[in-house]
C-alpha cells in the first residue's frame, strides 16, 4: 500500500494568516497516461464525517472557498489555506486514489 | 439532496458479529460505487470494503475474510456484516460514496455520519 505522511501533525496559525499542511507519498500517485495525479485533500470538523474539498491535487469541489488551495505533483503535495478564518478549524487529511486508497494521518488545524 | 444515514452499531464482545446499515437517499446504491471507511477514536481514516456498481467487492487486509460488504437495491441501502471482532475494530464507521475514476480509483464526495462499534467485553 501507498503510505501517505503528513507534516506537520499539527499547527496553530492567526486568523487571517496562511496555514500549509504538507502532505508526502511513499510512491508517485502520478498516472502518466493521464498526466493526473491521484490526490484528494478534506476536511473533517470536530464531531462530523470528512468533507472533500479539493480532488486531482488542485480541483476545489462546488462551493469550496477559493482561499482553499492545493498543489504539489507526483509524491509531494501542498494544501494551502490563504487566509485562515475561524470556520477552518479541522483536522485536515490527504488521500491517495491512485492504488487502494489511503490517508494521511491528519493534520490539526487551530487559531494561535 | 444526497443523503447516507448509518444504523446498526454499538457495544459487541470480541468475536462477535454485528450488521452496519446505510441508507442512502439523493442517488441510487447500484449505480454508485459504496465504500466503508471507519476511525478509529482519536486516529484517522482507515478504508475498509468497496462495492463496485457490478457487484465487485473489496477489503482491506485488516477485515478480509470477516466483513462483507453488500447492497439491497429495493431498498436502496448498503450494509456490512462483521463478524469475528475484535477490540482494533473499534471504530466509527462511515458510509461513503465513491466518485469512481475507472481502473480502480476513487475519492469519496459524500459520506455519513457515522456509527460508533465498540468492541469489549
Amino acid at each position: 500500500d501507498i503510505v501517505m505522511t503528513q507534516s506537520p501533525d499539527s499547527l496553530a496559525v492567526s486568523l487571517g494568516e496562511r496555514a500549509t499542511i504538507n502532505c508526502k507519498s511513499s510512491q508517485s500517485v502520478l498516472y502518466s497516461s493521464n498526466n493526473k495525479n491521484y490526490l484528494a485533500w478534506y476536511q473533517q470538523k470536530a464531531g462530523q464525517p470528512p468533507n472533500l474539498l479539493i480532488s486531482w491535487a488542485s480541483t476545489r469541489e462546488s462551493g469550496v472557498p477559493d482561499r482553499f488551495s492545493g498543489s504539489g505533483s507526483g509524491t509531494d503535495f501542498t494544501l494551502t489555506i490563504s487566509s485562515l478564518q475561524a470556520e477552518d478549524v479541522a483536522v485536515y487529511y490527504c488521500q491517495q486514489y491512485y492504488s487502494t486508497p489511503t490517508f494521511g494521518q491528519g493534520t490539526k488545524v487551530e487559531i494561535k | 439532496e444526497v443523503q447516507l444515514v448509518e444504523s446498526g452499531g454499538g457495544l459487541v464482545q470480541p468475536g462477535g458479529s454485528l450488521r452496519l446499515s446505510c441508507a442512502a437517499s439523493g442517488f441510487t446504491v447500484i449505480s454508485n460505487y459504496m465504500s466503508w471507511v471507519r476511525q478509529a477514536p482519536g486516529k484517522g481514516l482507515e478504508w475498509v470494503s468497496i462495492i463496485y456498481t457490478g457487484g465487485s467487492t473489496y477489503y482491506a487486509d485488516s477485515v478480509k475474510g470477516r466483513f462483507t460488504i453488500s447492497r439491497d437495491n429495493s431498498k436502496n441501502t448498503l450494509y456490512l456484516q462483521m463478524k469475528s471482532l475484535r477490540a482494533e475494530d473499534t471504530a466509527v464507521y462511515y458510509c461513503a460514496r465513491g466518485r469512481y475514476y475507472g481502473s480502480g480509483t476513487y475519492c469519496f464526495d459524500y459520506w455519513g455520519q457515522g456509527t460508533l462499534i465498540t468492541v469489549s467485553s
